[in-house]
C-alpha cells in the first residue's frame, strides 16, 4: 500500500494476556517508530528502528514491551503481560532515513485492556 | 531536553476564516526542523508541514503556512479560508536533541463552525 498500515485496528485483551501489534512501514522507508497516545501521558516516544542498527528502546516504559523489525521492514510490538495503563493508541511511523526526514504516521492500534 | 508548549487546549473558528495555533518550542540545538501533524477523530496522524530552522522563508503548503519566529522559538501554524474537515487535533512536534524521536505537544483541538 501506499502509506503505513497497521495491524489490528483494534485489540481488547484481559489483564495479563501479550498481545502483538504490527506496523507495515512505507515501501523503502528504512526508518521506523513506535509512539504511544494515553490520555494521561500525550504522544510519547517508544522505540526506533534504522536499517540494521541496534534499535533505540530508550522510550520503553518497561521490560514487558518490546519490538523486532524483521527483514528491514515489517515490525512487531509486543507487550507481555497487560495492564490496564497499557490502554493507549499505539502510532507506528515510517521515514525514509532517520536524518530529519518526516514521519509519516499509520493508523494506529487502539488497545483496551480489562 | 525538547519541549513543546502548545498554549490552546481548543480554538473555535468560522468556517471560511482564518486560524492561528500557537506552539513555541526549547531546543539546545542549533540546526533542527519543526513539524505540525493534524489529527482527526478518525486516529490517524496526518503531516501537514515542515519548517526548518535555517530555512530562510517561512514554510507554506496550500491553506497550511507557518509564522516562525526563530528568536522568539515558536512556529505558529496558520490555517487560511478554514473547512468542515480541518476540524482535529493539531499537535506540533520537534525532533529531541541528537535524535530522531519527537517530542510532541499537547495538542490544540479546533473546531470549524459553519
Amino acid at each position: 500500500g501506499a502509506g503505513v498500515s497497521q495491524s489490528p485496528s483494534n485489540k481488547v485483551t484481559e489483564k495479563g494476556k501479550d498481545v502483538e501489534l504490527r506496523c507495515d512501514p512505507i515501501s523503502g522507508h528504512t526508518a521506523l517508530y513506535w509512539y504511544r497516545q494515553s490520555l494521561g501521558q500525550g504522544l510519547e516516544f517508544l522505540i526506533y528502528f534504522q536499517g540494521n542498527s541496534a534499535p533505540d528502546k530508550s522510550g520503553l516504559p518497561s521490560d514487558r514491551f518490546s519490538a523486532e523489525r524483521t527483514g528491514g521492514s515489517v515490525s512487531t510490538l509486543t507487550i507481555q503481560r497487560t495492564q490496564q495503563e497499557d490502554s493507549a493508541v499505539y502510532l507506528c511511523a515510517s521515514s525514509l532515513q532517520e536524518s530529519g526526514e518526516t514521519q509519516y504516521f499509520g493508523p494506529g492500534t487502539r488497545l483496551l485492556v480489562l | 531536553a525538547q519541549k513543546i508548549t502548545q498554549t490552546q487546549p481548543g480554538m473555535f473558528v468560522q468556517e471560511k476564516e482564518a486560524v492561528t495555533l500557537d506552539c513555541t518550542y526549547d531546543t539546545s540545538d542549533q540546526s533542527y526542523g519543526l513539524f505540525w501533524y493534524k489529527q482527526p477523530s478518525s486516529g490517524e496522524m496526518i503531516f501537514l508541514i515542515y519548517q526548518g530552522s535555517y530555512d530562510e522563508q517561512n514554510a507554506t503548503e496550500g491553506r497550511y503556512s507557518l509564522n516562525f519566529q526563530k528568536a522568539r522559538k515558536s512556529a505558529n501554524l496558520v490555517i487560511s479560508a478554514s473547512q468542515l474537515g480541518d476540524s482535529a487535533m493539531y499537535f506540533c512536534a520537534i525532533p529531541q536533541g541528537g535524535s530522531e524521536k519527537l517530542v510532541f505537544g499537547k495538542g490544540t483541538k479546533l473546531t470549524v463552525n459553519p
